[in-house]
């Protein structure tokens, strides 16, 4: 197993700019989560997915969409990037059964 | 919502002495507690948590306790090696919803 894979590992926008950061997983997790790590701070909840097709919104949503067509694949959407908008991204997956987060590597985004 | 806090920011202690990390949240609803090790530019990882059923957990050299009357749960990491240097974070969630909520994290340094 890959496990929690990300692409890219770092990524510099201007404002106003979209791109979308990818996070896949081939453990059949039901359970996908995106995070961002702020310098100084703990990771705060973007979106999560509890299935295919199911997506709801975590603490800090603004700015970010998301969507899950697939078990594997949870891909994080930035519109029009900001400069509040650089930090680093985690992409993580929870098995059934259990509460462990499984965490991708992270995007190092940075906005100008 | 929850509500994380987590002290102190920085802790410095001599190879071989023990470390505590504390940690104090507000939603007591929130069932599941774990403590993720971060190394500088690396992912997340579990390192222990705990149940809300249980008042303790031990796993060789650390350990956590909780206290559910006091919202307050707490790392214990006993004869501390150069290799238990880095950030740790506390989090807190209810355990039918996976959304884990952070401590804006611990640096450990261990002094030889």
């Amino acid at each position: 197993n890959a496990g929690v894979t990300q692409t890219p590992k770092f990524q510099v926008l201007k404002t106003g700019q979209s791109m979308t950061l990818q996070c896949a997983q081939d453990m059949n997790h039901e359970y996908m989560s995106w995070y961002r790590q702020d310098p100084g701070m703990g990771l705060r909840l973007i979106h999560y997915s509890v299935g295919a097709g199911i997506t709801d919104q975590g603490e800090v949503p603004n700015g970010y969409n998301v969507s899950r067509s697939t078990t594997e694949d949870f891909p994080l959407r930035l519109l029009s990037a900001a400069p509040s908008q650089t930090s680093v991204y985690f992409c993580a997956s929870v098995p059934a059964g259990s509460y462990e987060q499984y965490f991708g590597p992270g995007t190092r985004l940075t906005v100008t | 919502g929850e509500n994380v806090e987590q002290h102190p920011s920085t802790l410095s202690v001599q190879e071989g002495d023990s470390a505590v990390i504390k940690c104090t949240y507000s939603d007591s609803a929130s069932n599941y507690f774990p403590w993720y090790k971060q190394e500088l530019g690396k992912r997340p990882q579990l390192i222990i948590d705990i149940r809300s059923n249980v008042g303790e957990k031990k796993d060789q050299r650390i350990a956590v306790t909780l206290n559910k009357t006091a919202k307050h749960f707490s790392l214990h990491i006993t004869e501390t090696q150069p290799e238990d240097s880095a950030v740790y974070f506390c989090a807190a969630s209810r355990a039918s919803n996976y959304q884990l909520i952070w401590g804006a994290g611990t640096k450990l340094i261990i002094k030889p």
